[in-house]
């Protein structure tokens, strides 16, 4: 099972920042927090990791707590084209590791 | 940007059929990953290779399904008598080291009937 919790759903504004809760209250040491979306049916696509610092690319921010039992994935300026299933997902960072995906959180951005 | 490329985007077979699912890995990756998510539930890991065997596997990769890796850029999933219960959309994946490289396919939808 997922080790993570996450709302079903949530909507946001076009243009506003949306903000994505994720709860890993169980995370061990040498877990890292990753998200990744999956729009309609296609693959999933990376979004960005985190072990415990913040972490900011040219596609989200990912705050994690100074506890790190949870964490928040920020789409700065959501676009019509992030509606998706957003997942957070903790893992450790081994090779060949596989990733267990919970039912994530279904993103609407609206116009 | 470099991509995990899928064929075919979506297969039709009849059920006790043999089907192979093709998968072109990122050139660089060592680590090759088939995922399948069934219409409306979550994706679930299937098996994991590397150095040209299986590393892990799901309950759900049982007896009917194999991978290979048959030369130097394929690898791909075969379903020896598919199920209708096999429908699903199938991801191939590939990583080199760690999460940031690791990379999904776009998928292959198969529909058994």
């Amino acid at each position: 099972d997922a080790k993570t919790t996450q709302p079903p759903s949530m909507d946001c504004a076009e243009g506003r920042a949306a903000n994505l809760p994720c709860n890993h209250s169980t995370i061990s040491g040498n877990e890292y927090v990753y998200w990744y979306r999956q729009i309609h049916s296609q693959g999933p696509q990376y979004i960005i990791h985190g072990l415990k610092n913040n972490e900011t690319n040219e596609m989200a921010s990912l705050i994690i707590t100074e506890d790190r039992k949870s964490s928040t994935l920020i789409l700065p300026h959501a676009t019509l084209r992030d509606t998706a299933v957003y997942y957070c997902i903790v893992r450790v960072a081994d090779y060949g590791q596989n990733f267990v995906f919970g039912p994530g959180t279904r993103l609407s951005v609206l116009p | 940007e470099p991509e995990v490329t899928q064929t075919p985007s979506h297969q039709v077979t009849q059920m006790g059929q043999e089907v192979i699912l093709r998968c072109v890995p990122i050139s660089n990756h060592l680590y090759f990953y088939w995922y399948r998510q069934i219409l409306g539930q979550k994706v679930e890991f299937l098996v994991s290779f590397y150095n040209n065997e299986i590393s892990e596997k799901s309950e759900i990769f049982d007896d009917q399904f194999s991978v290979e890796r048959p030369d130097g850029s394929n690898f791909t999933l075969k379903i020896r008598s598919t199920k209708l219960e096999d429908s699903a959309m199938y991801f191939c994946a590939s990583s080199r080291t760690g999460g940031t490289g690791y990379t999904f396919g776009s998928g292959t939808r198969l529909t058994v009937v």
